[in-house]
């Protein structure tokens, strides 16, 4: 089946940095979503692309979908103490069900 | 705006006893509707996901069990906990595969389990 390979697995951030993590797929998607889980909550989407090549942006995050369709980064420009999180991507094919294929997560931490 | 609700937040249970967890789905009709679950510190497993009204599909064999008996509401089930059962289940809903495509997903709050 398909796998999504997500880097960094996790990060360190200073306030004011820009940071940025990417996904890649053994094969094609559709379409590719980024979502943040907080400590203990469900899973928020932040950004969801649509066509290879596209590039969104929500605030202060920037995601781009792989003209390859097998990737996409998301950036944050300068970081602030509540970036800290799970970063996930997911990839979804045109098919019944929408089902999602997830990357393993990128952990943001705050720099001691 | 449609939102998703999942209970109990968080259930201890111990080894051998049944299971069920709700999600209902408010403000939109006849969604898709998904059950993951998350092992502590790692990525998100689809267990079941539902097209329709008493329509279930499951992705991984298991211990659990689900069923859509209305609309919007999506329920998981186990005759038998076992350990391995422990976790963060997340239930999801997303509007159906449509003419627009691709469909982004929206989760819950999630059931965090502990089975002893």
């Amino acid at each position: 089946g398909q796998q999504l390979n997500q880097s960094p697995q996790s990060m360190f951030i200073q306030e004011g940095e820009d940071v940025s993590m990417n996904c890649t797929s053994s094969s094609i998607f559709n379409t590719w979503l980024w979502y943040k889980q907080d400590p203990g909550e469900g899973p928020v989407l932040l950004i969801a692309l649509y066509k290879a090549g596209e590039l969104t942006s929500n605030g202060r995050l920037t995601a781009q979908f792989g003209t390859t369709r097998k990737d996409s980064f998301l950036n944050i420009s300068a970081s602030i103490p509540s970036d800290v999180g799970i970063y996930f991507c997911a990839g979804q094919l045109q098919a019944a069900g929408n089902k999602l294929t997830f990357g393993g997560g990128t952990r943001v931490l705050v720099k001691p | 705006s449609q939102t998703i609700h999942q209970w109990p937040a968080t259930l201890v249970q111990p080894v051998g006893s049944p299971l069920s967890l709700e999600c209902t789905v408010e403000g939109t009709s006849n969604p898709n509707l998904y059950w993951y679950r998350q092992a502590a510190g790692r990525g998100l497993q689809l267990l079941f996901y539902s097209v329709g009204i008493g329509q279930i599909s499951s992705e991984v064999p298991q211990n659990l069990s689900a069923s859509r008996p209305q609309d919007r509401q999506f329920i998981l089930s186990s005759k038998k906990l076992l350990l391995s059962d422990s976790g963060f289940y997340l239930c999801a809903w997303s509007v159906a595969l449509s003419e627009r495509g691709n469909q982004p997903q929206h989760f819950g709050d999630g059931t965090r389990l502990s089975i002893l």
